[in-house]
């Protein structure tokens, strides 16, 4: 099991660039989830999902957008990034079943520089 | 609006001895309060987590001590070592989405 993979793993845009990051998970997990980390801020949610074709706004959304047309992918977006849009961003997974109910499961992070 | 306020930011500690990290929330619908341990370049990996139907929970060389009156909750790890140097984050969710509130993170580093 390779648990929950992020492309790419390194990216540098320049102001009003967009892409799009993507998480792959093969653990089954009906929700996924965007985080973003920043120095001395510890990691806020910018958006998840609690299922295929559902999405819900986190505590940062704004200047995101993301897509979960499969159960194992969720993208986010950036249409037209910007400076404040530097971070770190950390994908996870989780199932609200079974013994480890709750417990996040975390990529390795995209590393993200908006010039 | 910070719903888990952590300290402290960083930590040294001597190997052998205890760390200590400290949480507080606001939220009384919190019901499940995770530890996450996040080495450089790495994502964050739950170490240990607690519920708060229990004051106290153990793995090892790692306590969770959960005080619900006061809001606050504990991460001990008793023997320290230099392989225990890593950023760890507290964090809170309740029930249905089970959205992850973390706290700032704490720098903790063992000397040998």
């Amino acid at each position: 099991n390779a648990g929950v993979t992020q492309t790419p793993k390194f990216r540098v845009l320049k102001t009003g660039q967009s892409m799009t990051l993507l998480c792959a998970q093969d653990m089954n997990h009906e929700y996924m989830y965007w985080y973003r980390q920043d120095p001395g801020m510890g990691l806020r949610l910018i958006h998840y999902s609690v299922g295929e074709g559902t999405t819900a706004k986190g505590e940062v959304p704004d200047g995101y957008n993301v897509s979960r047309l499969k159960k194992q992918n969720f993208l986010l977006g950036l249409e037209s990034a910007a400076p404040s849009q530097t971070s770190v961003y950390f994908c996870a997974s989780s199932t609200p079943k079974g013994g480890r109910a709750g417990e996040q499961f975390f990529g390795p992070g995209t590393r993200l520089t908006v010039l | 609006q910070q719903q888990v306020k952590q300290s402290p930011q960083s930590l040294i500690v001597q190997k052998g001895g205890i760390s200590i990290i400290n949480c507080a929330y606001e939220n009384t619908a919190f019901d499940y309060f995770p530890w996450y341990q996040q080495f450089p370049g790495k994502g964050p990996a739950l170490l240990i987590a607690i519920r708060p139907d229990v004051s106290e929970k153990k793995e090892g060389r790692f306590t969770i001590s959960f005080n619900k009156s006061a809001k606050q909750f504990s991460l001990h790890i008793m023997d320290s070592q230099p392989g225990d140097s890593a950023t760890y984050f507290c964090a809170a969710s309740m029930g249905g989405a089970q959205k992850l509130v973390f706290g700032q993170g704490t720098r903790l580093t063992i000397n040998p």
